[in-house]
């Protein structure tokens, strides 16, 4: 069983609609969980980090994160043609590395 | 305050060359990472590595690939007789402290690595 799983396919949305991408994850003691961007050719960018159940806020991005379920999801609010970009989970794994899931593709549609 | 600055950003090489990949962690850190992202995969975890010491080369292939943190100069991923599996883009990372998580782990820009 992978770490880390993001199965979902491309995900197209309308500008202004909401974008929900999830993330499931195996290792029960996992404590701390993150969100990265990545644009095309270019590197992941750290846009969310959670530790405790429940939601965490940041302008337009939401993560929920639920231990019993072992999964955590990213919610994007008011999508913009910027959000357009795929989005990487990613749990620590041993000494101090991340394990990432394959990532979901968001397209903002104007 | 520079970033993680890799070089060189973009790399061909003919199937049995060698590749070499440079990476300058930001200042103050002395923890280095590097990952490997395939074609339309995420990032996968080669080799954590601190100066002079290989702390956890768990991701890193059995042959070809070796990396390097010496005293002084950047981390080096040296790949040897490249193949077209390798094309890859290849992210070095770094980060101040040990037990770093996520939030302080500060990715390169990456070095994109096209084997023909």
């Amino acid at each position: 069983q992978k770490e880390v799983e993001q199965n979902s396919g491309p995900l197209s949305v309308p500008e202004g609609a909401i974008a929900s991408l999830n993330c499931t994850y195996s290792d029960r003691g996992s404590q701390s969980f993150f969100w990265y961007r990545q644009y095309s050719g270019k590197s992941p960018e750290l846009i969310m980090f959670i530790y405790s159940n429940g939601d965490k806020e940041d302008g337009r991005f939401t993560a929920q994160l639920n231990k019993a379920s072992q999964y955590v999801s990213l919610l994007i609010r008011d999508s913009q043609p910027s959000d357009s970009a795929t989005y990487l989970c990613a749990v620590p794994g041993g000494n101090n590395r991340l394990a990432f899931g394959k990532g979901n593709q968001v397209v903002v549609i104007p | 305050n520079a970033g993680v600055m890799q070089n060189p950003r973009h790399l061909v090489r003919r199937r049995g060359q060698e590749a070499r990949l440079r990476c300058s962690p930001m200042k103050g850190h002395s923890h280095v990472y590097w990952y490997r992202q395939l074609p339309e995969e995420g990032l996968k975890f080669m080799v954590y590595l601190q100066k002079e010491n290989i702390i956890d080369e768990s991701g890193m292939p059995k042959e070809r690939f070796s990396a390097e943190f010496p005293k002084e100069g950047p981390s080096i991923l040296r790949i040897q007789q490249v193949v077209r599996g390798d094309s890859a883009a290849y992210f070095c990372a770094s980060s101040p402290i040990q037990g770093a998580t996520g939030n302080t782990i500060y990715f390169g820009e990456g070095s994109w690595l096209t084997v023909v």
